[in-house]
């Protein structure tokens, strides 16, 4: 079954503990992003990626890190998470330039 | 810089009736696409439907068809014989066709959509 898969569905951490956010699509997609959702703000992307090795930041990127070393997976890592980054936060995957997005199912993190 | 608004933070339909989620963007390009994304309680976001900006003729999926008025910069969504399934979220995104930005979907605010028995 095509799709893109998040892990974890749900953490909470503490502040200033390193997490990794896994992203694995088996599309063969080139375009792999993450976008993190907030009330009243919809969805805005974090970084995004082009195919391997090449990454971009979105519109919020502080705070976060991501690496493509593969063009199947796209890590969101928070190397010292705080607690403005409670959000929820989605991976996304597309074939290409105009093509819908593929989004994974969702990882709903808590900093306290 | 892309912008999309959702003015609508939350509308409501009777079971049955017809009800219409607007969505304005606001681009310099000629060529982009846009998006309405549906997402239920689950939290998954399921693509609803998709309009070319170059195709002059509005795109219809089933139960929901678009009102695209490209000068007007207006993506609208109508939504006929609505269903309590469709009760959700419904985010309208923009993406650009220019390799420095295709790789980004800029999303709205989303609106609440409740569906009345």
């Amino acid at each position: 079954e095509a799709q893109v898969t998040q892990n974890p569905r749900y953490l909470i951490t503490v502040t200033g503990k390193k997490l990794t956010v896994t992203c694995s699509q088996n599309m063969n997609h080139e375009y792999m992003s993450w976008y993190r959702q907030d009330p009243g703000l919809g969805l805005r992307q974090i970084y995004y990626s082009m195919n391997v090795e090449v990454t971009d930041k979105g519109d919020v990127p502080e705070g976060y890190k991501v690496s493509r070393k593969e063009k199947r997976n796209f890590p969101l890592i928070l190397e010292s998470p705080s607690p403005n980054q409670t959000s929820l936060y989605f991976c996304a995957s597309s074939p290409g330039t105009g093509s819908e997005a593929f989004f994974g199912q969702g990882t709903r993190l808590t900093v306290v | 810089a892309q912008t999309v608004t959702q003015s609508q933070p939350e509308m409501s339909v009777q079971e049955a009736e017809t009800v219409t989620l607007s969505c304005t963007y606001d681009t310099s390009e000629s060529d982009y696409y846009l998006f309405w994304y549906k997402q239920p309680p689950s939290r998954q976001m399921i693509l609803v439907i998709r309009q070319e900006a170059y195709k002059q003729q509005n795109a219809t999926e089933n139960r929901f068809s678009v009102n695209f008025q490209k000068a007007a910069k207006s993506f609208s969504l109508k939504i006929s014989d609505s269903q309590l399934g469709d009760a959700a979220m419904y985010f309208c995104a923009y993406r650009s066709l220019f390799s420095s930005n295709t790789g980004k979907l800029i999303f709205g605010q989303g609106t609440t959509l409740q569906v009345k028995p």
